[in-house]
């Protein structure tokens, strides 16, 4: 069955370090992948998408990689801020009539200590 | 700009009434919006993808007379949450397609069944 799987657990860092997040996938076979923040009680607010003939991409302090072999994704964000506290979200887009659905994977809560 | 809201932010109803919830795009025409439901610690369920002048489309296990959607103009869908029970108590969050590969998503709806 089609899988989108996230750190489940909160992941914790000092302020200053780099965060890294990762997002697996298994039978799915996506054309895009997104990330997004969410804050408590919050929508989703798009970061960064990346394509799958695509490797990395970059915007300020964030950077995300697709590796279409592997199945997976990683998102870092570095120097670290507690502003950056909040739940991540990977999600995928399909092909074909899927293009405008987004499949999200469970999110991992960041927590970035002062 | 692509800013999405949502109307009301919360609601509590008593079982068996209805309730319904406005997603407007505020600066931008949005032929297709799409309406997701969120579970604590949960993520985000596709429940209907919703055109202009057309009926919706909804995700498999979604009951289409339950959750009426309507999108009746290029900046208003709405979902109206029919007999609400407790178990539909949930984070109901609106976005709007924008860009290809891209969702302006709306604040949510948190709504409370009593």
């Amino acid at each position: 069955s089609q899988k989108i799987e996230q750190n489940s657990e909160a992941l914790n860092i000092q302020e200053g370090k780099t965060a890294t997040l990762t997002c697996n996938y298994t039978n799915y076979s996506p054309a895009y992948l997104q990330w997004y923040r969410q804050d408590p009680g919050r929508g989703p607010v798009f970061l960064l998408l990346i394509r799958e003939n695509e490797k990395e991409k970059r915007k300020e302090r964030l950077k995300v990689t697709f590796d279409t072999t592997l199945k997976q994704s990683l998102f870092h964000i570095t120097a670290s801020q507690p502003a950056d506290s909040a739940t991540y979200l990977c999600a995928l887009i399909g092909r074909g009539g899927a293009t405008n659905k987004l499949i999200f994977g469970t999110g991992t809560l960041l927590a970035v200590q002062p | 700009g692509a800013v999405v809201s949502q109307h009301p932010s919360w609601v509590i109803c008593k079982s068996g009434t209805s309730v319904k919830i406005e997603c407007r795009s505020l600066d931008f025409q949005a032929t297709t919006m799409f309406w997701y439901r969120q579970f604590p610690k949960q993520s985000l369920m596709l429940m209907a993808t919703s055109n202009e002048g057309s009926k919706a489309t909804y995700e498999q296990g979604v009951e289409k007379d339950k959750f009426l959607i309507n999108h009746a103009s290029l900046t208003l869908s709405t979902l109206t949450v029919t007999s609400a029970h407790p178990e539909d108590s949930s984070f109901y969050i609106c976005s709007a397609k924008g860009l290809p590969y891209e969702q302006y998503f709306g604040p949510g709806t948190r709504l409370t069944v009593t």
